[in-house]
């Protein structure tokens, strides 16, 4: 079956540093990819998707780019801020019974500090 | 416009007892998804609704878990005699249909604690 695979947190970085959190995927045919945030207190929110392959999400400084030859939707951000810090999920879906529904990793929580 | 709203936002329940959840799509959004996250299992899906119908409850848990959606736009899930390993926050989501992928909204979820 389907399943995504995230780098284990917490992840602690100062301001201004370069942020990646690793994603890879098992998946029968052509899933879209997401990246989900979720702020302290807040509800999970859609970050950016790439729904073929090649395909460059972005969204508020954040970037990934959807790879099938190594399975991997990994998320990039230049400089983090303090305002950054949250739990980022990774996620997988395709057509079926269940719709769309999404298919999540474990979440990576994400510190900044100034 | 409005967001998907889940009610109650928190309910202790004693175990054994029977609960309801809800959840109040986005006005004009045909999919609507039930999802759990937990400590121990992380973010789960559940079950789908597109209109009225699920065509898949194979995400349940167990046979005690149920669901029903009316109008195309309310939906409950119904958890009988809880159990402590229900305790989770129970994510409900909308979409609209179509051809290709919808963002799902989120709501606020309804944090479940079964003593």
């Amino acid at each position: 079956g389907n399943s995504v695979t995230q780098m284990e947190g917490p992840v602690t970085l100062s301001e201004e540093a370069f942020l990646t959190i690793n994603c890879t995927y098992t998946a029968t045919g052509y899933p879209s990819l997401f990246w989900y945030v979720q702020y302290p207190g807040e509800g999970l929110q859609l970050l950016l998707k790439a729904t073929k392959a090649d395909d460059k999400g972005s969204n508020k400084g954040f970037e990934a780019t959807y790879r099938k030859e190594t399975t991997s939707f990994h998320l990039e951000k230049g400089s983090v801020q303090v305002s950054d810090s949250a739990v980022y999920f990774c996620a997988l879906s395709s057509n079926s019974n269940s719709g769309y529904a999404l298919n999540f990793g474990k979440g990576t929580s994400l510190l900044v500090t100034p | 416009g409005a967001g998907v709203s889940q009610s109650p936002s928190n309910k202790v329940t004693e175990k054994g007892k029977d609960v309801e959840l809800r959840c109040d799509p986005i006005s004009g959004h045909t999919a609507l998804y039930w999802y759990r996250q937990s400590l121990g299992q992380g973010l789960e899906f559940l079950i789908y609704f597109q209109g009225n119908s699920a065509p898949d409850k194979s995400g349940l848990p167990s046979d005690r878990f149920s669901a029903e959606r009316t109008g195309g736009s309310v939906s409950t899930l119904t958890i009988q005699r809880t159990q402590q390993e229900d305790s989770a926050v129970y994510l409900c989501a909308s979409s609209l249909t179509g051809t290709g992928v919808y963002e799902q909204y989120f709501g606020p979820g309804t944090r479940l604690t079964v003593t």
